[in-house]
């Protein structure tokens, strides 16, 4: 069984620039949760994906858009990013039965973008 | 919506010693209340976790107890090692909008 992975590790954009942040789920996963970890403080949910449709969504503006694809993989895009963007992105997997479900995340090792 | 708090931010202890660690929630409607484990460069690892018709919750060294009344749950380590040194999070589920809630952190270092 295979955990959370993403990719890339790290990344270095200039302000202004857009970034698509990738992530695949534990196997047996329906769900993927995006959040931002600043440093030195908890994760900030960005917004939840289940079966393909997003579920639920923090206090992030419309710039922060995600998709989920039909394997449970996921993405994270961000358009004209900002100095304060710069942050470890985490993904987090589980299993839902329905729909604002989900319980127990596994999360993966994350993506440290820093903004320029 | 949710606020999360938890303290302390740092904690030192003796190897074999005890640790714990505080969490608040504001909203009544979160159900579920899991704990992570975070090293440095690494994810948050799911330690162990809570759900809100349960008082205590025991694995091995670790504990959890949550009292819904006054809003607060807690994390027991005892025995502590070198190897729990890391960062903890506290974190509850907003149900009904299915979003979780992450404390600040409490950097634990157990000196050997």
């Amino acid at each position: 069984e295979t955990g959370v992975t993403q990719s890339p590790t790290h990344l270095i954009k200039t302000r202004g620039q857009q970034v698509t942040l990738r992530c695949s789920s534990q196997s047996g996963h329906n769900t993927v949760s995006w959040y931002q970890q600043a440093l030195g403080q908890g994760p900030q949910f960005i917004f939840q994906y289940y079966r393909e449709e997003e579920n639920g969504r923090g206090n992030f503006p419309p710039r922060f858009s995600g998709l989920q694809f039909p394997n449970y993989s996921s993405e994270l895009n961000v358009n004209a990013l900002e100095l304060d963007d710069s942050a470890l992105y985490l993904c987090a997997s589980s299993y839902s039965l329905a729909p604002a479900s989900s319980y127990e995340q596994y999360f993966g090792p994350g993506t440290r973008l820093t903004v320029t | 919506g949710e606020n999360v708090e938890q303290h302390p931010s740092t904690l030192s202890v003796q190897e074999g010693d005890s640790a714990v660690i505080k969490c608040t929630y504001s909203d009544s409607a979160s159900n579920y209340f899991p704990w992570y484990k975070q090293e440095l460069g690494k994810g948050p690892q799911l330690i162990i976790d809570i759900r809100s018709n349960v008082g205590e919750k025991k694995d091995q060294r670790i504990a959890v107890t949550l009292n819904k009344t006054a809003k607060h749950f807690s994390l027991h380590i005892t025995e502590t090692q070198p190897e729990d040194s890391a960062v903890y999070f506290c974190a509850a589920l907003e149900d009904n909008f299915n979003k979780f809630y992450f404390g600040s952190g409490t950097k634990l270092n157990v000196k050997p």
